[in-house]
């Protein structure tokens, strides 16, 4: 099973300032099939990222996805009120089980 | 536009039986695999069930293995998930959740809004 490690577990900016959260693999993800989504409180999670760099419909090009391997990088250049909330990085592929990382919180400083 | 609404959740004593079911719309449901994820309140996801667009292939976390099971209905677009012997670790929100690809790839794209399951004595 490849276990995903995300850091920081609480991420604290101002409106404007850059995001950059960090996701780790136990082992190297095959064609980079990694994702990232955002989670508000009560609701479902969004997909942001896709194949590590690719961002998914309807995202905004402020979100960027970087990395490759088993080190992936989601950042926001410049972060939105709108942004605050949980991100979490997951694998998928042909290797199972799809594992997720527990999340990093990105919170209004 | 992607529709998938979960129903089904409710409080249910340890041991129950229950069934989750997600009905599907503005896609073409026989297109795509389909899965289940769920989220302890106040925890991250964890991956459950996933089942290929034909539903003749189907895997599950080990977690669950044997006590759950995912099935769906072409005809009338919608995915079940059957939990027997409900344990208190099963609390959760489940979503269901559909894959870009008709073969379980796992790129999950768009998700319901979750059903709540609650385990009580």
């Amino acid at each position: 099973e490849i276990v995903l490690t995300q850091s920081p577990d609480t991420l604290s900016l101002s409106p404007g300032e850059r995001a950059t959260l960090s996701c780790r693999a136990t082992e190297s993800i095959s064609l980079n099939y990694l994702a990232w989504f955002q989670q508000k409180p009560g609701q479902a999670p969004r997909l942001l990222v896709h194949g590590a760099t690719r961002r998914a419909t309807g995202i905004p090009d402020r979100f960027s996805g970087s990395g490759s391997g088993t080190d992936f990088t989601l950042t926001i250049t410049k972060v939105e009120p709108d942004d605050f909330a949980v991100y979490y990085c997951q694998h998928y592929g042909t290797s199972l089980p799809f594992t997720f990382g527990p999340g990093t919180k990105l919170n209004l400083k | 536009q992607v529709q998938l609404v979960e129903s089904g959740g409710g409080v249910f004593q340890p041991g129950r039986s229950l069934r989750l079911s997600c009905a599907a719309s503005g896609f073409g449901f026989n297109s795509h695999a389909m899965h289940w994820v769920r989220q302890a309140p106040g925890k991250g996801l964890l991956w459950v069930a996933l089942i290929w667009d034909d539903g003749n292939k189907k895997r599950y976390a080990a977690s669950v293995e044997g006590r759950f099971t995912i099935s769906r209905d072409n005809s009338k677009s919608t995915l079940s998930l059957e939990i027997d012997g409900l344990r208190a670790e099963d609390a959760a929100v489940y979503y269901c959740v559909r894959d870009k690809s008709r073969t379980a790839a796992g790129l999950l794209d768009s998700w319901g809004r979750g059903t709540l399951v609650t385990v009580s004595s």
